[in-house]
């Protein structure tokens, strides 16, 4: 089975609709991390946290939430979907400040 | 605004030969250096990291050269196949965050 995995991995949603991502991992890691990919971009961090109680934003958080259920789990929310949060969407663990990331498969994102 | 800017975009190169892919970065404080290599349809995974207190990391045909007086690092493949056809992304550590170059797609030509 795979460490980090995500949920779902396609969605097609309309403009100002809710929808919420989720990530799990069975690594046992403290940090979890939330980016978007967009071509020409790279990865962009909107979320990440180092525990529980500790959720902080990213380069670009606006327009996102995010809620650490527990260790394993790290959801990330869009409140009201807009086109350009078109996107591929990452979820990342770690277990210290500069040891490896390790992503899951990814979240297709299509905001109609 | 990027805070580190990756070279070139996309690469052509024939079976056998050198992959080259250059970083360069701003800010003094980040101290952890890594590649990640991409297939489509996956996440990024690591590839091979520095530190800036070394200037040179090789791992089989994968070597990261690092110069910390030109904020400049680089990903060097020797003898490349087809199965290193794949995105390839840079980034840099400050601590907390990560932050990633805007890729590389690398072709290898058999």
């Amino acid at each position: 089975d795979a460490d980090v995995t995500q949920t779902p991995r396609n969605r097609i949603t309309k403009t100002g609709k809710r929808i919420m991502l989720e990530c799990s991992q069975t690594k046992g890691h403290d940090r979890m991390y939330w980016y978007r990919q967009d071509p020409g971009l790279g990865l962009r961090l909107i979320y990440y946290s180092f525990d529980v109680k500790d959720i902080n934003k990213g380069e670009i958080s606006d327009g996102y939430s995010v809620s650490r259920q527990a260790q394993a789990k790290f959801s990330l929310s869009l409140e009201s979907a807009i086109p350009n949060q078109t996107a591929l969407y990452f979820c990342a663990t770690s277990e210290g400040a500069r040891e490896t990331q390790y992503f899951g498969p990814g979240t297709r994102l299509l905001v109609l | 605004q990027q805070q580190v800017k990756q070279s070139p975009q996309s690469l052509i190169v024939q079976k056998g030969g050198i992959s080259i892919i250059n970083c360069a970065y701003e800010n003094t404080a980040f101290d952890y250096f890594p590649w990640y290599q991409q297939f489509p349809g996956k996440g990024p995974a690591l590839l091979i990291a520095i530190r800036p207190d070394v200037s040179e990391k090789k791992e089989g045909r994968f070597t990261i050269s690092f110069n910390k007086s030109a904020k400049q690092f680089s990903l060097h493949i020797m003898d490349s196949q087809p199965g290193d056809s794949a995105t390839y992304f840079c980034a840099a550590n400050n601590f907390n965050k990560f932050y990633f170059g805007s890729g590389t797609k690398l072709n290898v030509k058999p």
